[in-house]
């Protein structure tokens, strides 16, 4: 099954570094698929914050990293602050689906 | 900057067609970008729907495949969804988005129009 897994929650206090985590398999982030991250704060749209695996579009802070080892992926976010807390997703295109997959999201709470 | 925005009604009754439009500003439908259509379930969860370059390539979710067509309108620079069948299953904020390829993500988002199939 086509599928890529985060965990539904993660917390932190302002200025901790917390990572989420975003799993497939070989169909998708396995087969060397790139995988983007979003930021979705309430009531917007998500927000391209992590592009091809690692690169922050412009006016992303420099806070937020991404990494990708064999079926996984991580986001970073050090530094935390109280306007980080969103729902974050990850995407990866699949070669079975032939086209996009999302995680399910995982919401941060600042604590 | 490219900017979106979607369109359409927000009540469709079940068995009925869902029918929404996306306006691109600021760049033209016909430049080097896929233009896609994402749903975010009211349990927001994210959902590709499928894709479509200003050539008339079309790319589909499986699971949607049969019921769903994408098409572009270059002289009034729009991109259309149409659903058809719908039921509560496809009450959603609905969402254009764009992309250069599979190696970018989609850099570029609409603010969503939320559609509710109810009688």
């Amino acid at each position: 099954q086509s599928v890529l897994t985060q965990p539904p929650s993660v917390s932190g206090a302002p200025g901790q570094r917390v990572t989420i985590s975003c799993t497939g398999s070989s169909s998708n982030i396995g087969a060397a698929y790139d995988v983007h991250w979003y930021q979705q704060l309430p009531g917007t749209a998500p927000k391209l914050i992590i592009s091809g695996n690692i690169n922050r579009p412009s006016g992303v802070p420099d806070r937020f990293s991404g990494s990708k080892s064999g079926t996984s992926a991580s986001l970073a976010i050090t530094g935390l602050q109280a306007d980080d807390e969103a729902d974050y997703y990850c995407q990866s295109y699949d070669m079975i689906v032939t086209g996009w997959l999302f995680g399910g999201g995982t919401k941060l709470t600042v604590l | 900057q490219v900017q979106l925005q979607e369109s359409g009604p927000g009540l469709v009754k079940p068995s009925g067609t869902l029918s929404l439009t996306c306006t691109v500003s600021g760049g033209s439908i016909s430049s080097d970008f896929w233009w896609s259509w994402v749903r975010q379930s009211p349990g927001k969860r994210l959902e590709w729907i499928g894709e479509i370059y200003h050539t008339g390539d079309t790319n589909y979710n499986p699971s949607l495949q049969s019921r769903v067509t994408i098409s572009v309108d270059k002289s009034k620079n729009q991109l259309s969804l149409n659903v058809d069948s719908v039921t509560a299953a496809d009450t959603a904020v609905y969402y254009c988005a764009n992309f250069r390829n599979i190696d970018t993500g989609m850099g570029v988002w609409g603010q969503g129009t939320t559609v509710t199939v109810s009688s």
